[in-house]
């Protein structure tokens, strides 16, 4: 088992409706979650994270957490075009403490 | 400007060769990374560093060496390439070991043929 779990897509949505990316994780310990975008051929830009169970909103951006199912989501309300690119879910793991990317989800943003 | 820089962006090299990529970072931040970037396995750390002369293994450390003597420069040596080491390698830094924020460079493409 991975310890960060992304399905690598693409995820095809229309513009204007919510794209849902999720991503599990392995270690009940992990306090904190992070979503970083990476267009292709950029590097990775940090637009989100949440340590507490809820929703954590930033504009279009929805950060939702679940640590009791190990299941952190990111919803992009409303989604652009600008929107495509590829979301990389990281975790700090609890027992090591180190940040841990998943693979990845590329999400494709359709007029 | 203020950032985190790396060279060379393209490199090409043969199976073999010492290539040596290059990071600086003007933010003083104290913690310096390298990530390679490969298909199906995403973001990997390589090495870390604490601190000028303090640095660490991570998760595939194995043909690569790094230095830092300044707290700006964080360089990543292959000492004998091998065509395993095609990826994409990035230099990130951050205030924090555990802050999850990093600040990532644009990001070397090296190929080793």
């Amino acid at each position: 088992q991975k310890e960060v779990e992304q399905n690598s897509g693409p995820l095809s949505v229309p513009e204007g409706a919510i794209a849902s990316l999720n991503c599990t994780y392995s270690d009940r310990g992990s306090q904190s979650f992070f979503w970083y975008r990476q267009y292709s051929g950029k590097s990775p830009e940090l637009i989100m994270f949440i340590y507490s169970n809820g929703d954590k909103e930033d504009g279009r951006f929805t950060a939702q957490l679940n640590k009791a199912s190990q299941y952190v989501s990111l919803l992009i309300r409303d989604s652009q075009p600008s929107d495509s690119a590829t979301y990389l879910c990281a975790v700090i793991m609890g027992t090591a403490s180190k940040l841990t990317f998943g693979t990845g989800t590329r999400l494709q943003v359709t007029l | 400007d203020a950032g985190i820089t790396q060279s060379p962006r393209y490199k090409i090299t043969e199976t073999g060769r010492q290539v040596t990529l290059m990071c600086h970072q003007t933010w003083s931040h104290s913690y310096m990374f390298w990530y390679r970037q490969d298909l199906g396995h995403g973001l990997r750390l390589i090495y870390y560093s604490a601190a000028a002369d303090i640095t660490d293994k991570g998760e595939v450390p194995d043909g690569y060496v790094v230095s830092r003597s300044k707290t700006e420069n964080f360089p990543l040596t292959l000492e004998s390439a091998t065509r395993s080491q095609t990826s994409v390698y990035f230099c990130a830094s951050s205030h924090g070991l555990n802050t999850g924020e990093l600040f990532f460079g644009e990001g070397s493409r090296l190929t080793v043929l």
